[in-house]
């Protein structure tokens, strides 16, 4: 079974600065992918970010990039310049790689980010 | 505009009732998916369906039911056997046939069971 772990239940970080969030997981499968969710107060799941974990090149988008480390089994997200709209909650998703079939989200418990003036 | 929906946005009911739940996708996505997010934890797979009138169990489908009779609607039933229903529900959709893995997301429906 696979396991998604975030440690960091709360954090918080001004307008413009870089904050990074943590994301672990376990699994014994090779070809999977891993997401980050953000859920803003409106509760409405948005994808911010997703990696395939046969690629090597960490996948940015805007100002939010990740750092991927394969075999340390690390997930981190990274928001440069923060902005207000950017407070939510964010999950670190697990999927396993299963060729044209539907395959289930495993999700963390959230990290609740907070972009304070 | 192409999405999901999901009604009511809030649901109430008194316990011993089943309820149902309305997903609709116009995306022509093949896979739906329920799932369920209690406060501190992340999203909890109830069922999925890759296909019409196919589904799958996930991790917490006990006291669930689901039906899959037209590709675009997936409603989620929560029995009289669930021992905590009161949560919020979110349905996904996803079209993995043509290799995209992404799973969106409806609105979400908050039920409350006293």
């Amino acid at each position: 079974a696979q396991t998604v772990t975030q440690s960091q239940p709360e954090m918080s970080v001004q307008e413009a600065e870089t904050v990074t969030l943590s994301c672990t997981y376990d699994t014994s499968e090779n070809n999977y992918y891993l997401f980050w969710y953000k859920q803003p107060p409106s509760r409405q799941m948005i994808l911010v970010i997703r990696q395939e974990a046969y690629k090597q090149q960490n996948a940015t988008e805007n100002r939010f990039s990740v750092n991927f480390q394969k075999a340390a089994k690390s997930f981190s997200l990274k928001i440069s310049d923060s902005q207000l709209g950017d407070t939510a909650m964010y999950f670190c998703a697990f999927m396993i790689s299963n060729t044209g079939t539907a395959s289930k989200l495993t999700f963390g418990t959230g990290t609740r980010l907070q972009v304070t003036l | 505009d192409g999405g999901i929906t999901q009604s009511p946005k809030y649901l109430f009911r008194k316990e011993g009732q089943n309820v149902t739940l309305s997903c609709e996708q116009n995306l022509n996505h093949d896979a739906m998916y329920w799932y369920r997010q209690d406060p501190g934890q992340g999203l909890r797979l109830i069922y999925y369906s890759q296909i019409v009138n196919d589904f799958q169990k996930g991790d917490i489908a006990e006291g669930y039911s689901v039906s899959r009779e037209k590709k675009e609607s997936f409603p989620l039933t929560v029995t009289s056997a669930q021992k905590n229903p009161t949560a919020f529900y979110l349905c996904a959709s996803s079209i993995p046939s043509h290799g995209d893995y992404e799973q969106y997301f409806g609105p979400g429906t908050r039920l409350t069971v006293t």
